[in-house]
């Protein structure tokens, strides 16, 4: 069975670090998506991407937020300056044409922001 | 504002027992997911409905769709250890773009 796979399962960093989260999507998936859930708190959804393009974010995903697919099987997340508060689990998903309302998650990466 | 409100936060009960958790709305919803996440992992997706009314079976697993699109409910029939776990509904209204919105969750811990 394909799956969404993410890497690093845990990364730690300091304030004002720059991180990315590398995210692999199910081989034959078109659409991409970042959430994020906070301890505790709902998962919530950052941005979508398609066709080499962001088609909706959310209001947390300011300018401090990028994505990227640099090549045909790596989706990532950057956070250019990151604060205590972006300290998270970050999951990657992905969806295909066929059975297009069903989004399948990664195992996710847990950023810790010290 | 609660746009998927889910209903019990918590439910302990005993293995073999039936148990119901409900996901609520004020909003129509053209799909609606229903999810199982254990802790420091992903969700997993378990059922996606579309149509109102509709009912899926998953083993002990019964999903409904409420009529109107703006409900849904998760049945389990003889719970058993395995089924510990946080559930999560999430969905897809106009009203909200394209993106998923998901409920708080309803914590399923099942004792033997």
């Amino acid at each position: 069975e394909p799956e969404v796979t993410q890497t690093p399962s845990h990364q730690v960093t300091q304030m004002g670090q720059e991180v990315i989260l590398r995210c692999v999507p199910i081989s034959n998936h078109l659409y991409f998506y970042w959430y994020r859930q906070i301890l505790g708190q709902k998962v919530e959804f950052l941005v979508s991407f398609y066709n080499n393009e962001i088609s909706e974010k959310s209001e947390i995903f300011d300018d401090q937020f990028s994505v990227e697919r640099p090549d045909g099987s790596n989706f990532t997340l950057k956070i250019r300056s990151t604060k205590l508060e972006d300290s998270a689990m970050y999951f990657c998903a992905s969806r295909g044409r066929v059975r297009d309302n069903e989004q399948f998650f990664g195992p996710g990466t847990r950023l810790t922001v010290l | 504002t609660q746009l998927l409100e889910q209903s019990p936060q918590f439910l302990s009960i005993q293995e073999g027992e039936n148990l119901t958790v409900y996901c609520n709305s004020s909003s129509v919803f053209s799909s609606l997911q229903w999810y199982r996440q254990e802790p420091g992992e992903g969700p997993v997706l378990l059922v996606t409905v579309v149509t109102g009314g509709e009912v899926k079976k998953l083993k002990r697993l019964t999903f409904q769709f409420g009529d109107a699109r703006k409900d849904s409910s998760l049945h389990i029939t003889a719970a058993q250890p395995g089924d510990t776990g946080l559930y999560l509904c999430a969905g897809k209204a106009q009203e909200y773009g394209n993106k998923l919105v998901f409920g708080a969750g309803t914590i399923l811990r099942v004792k033997s």
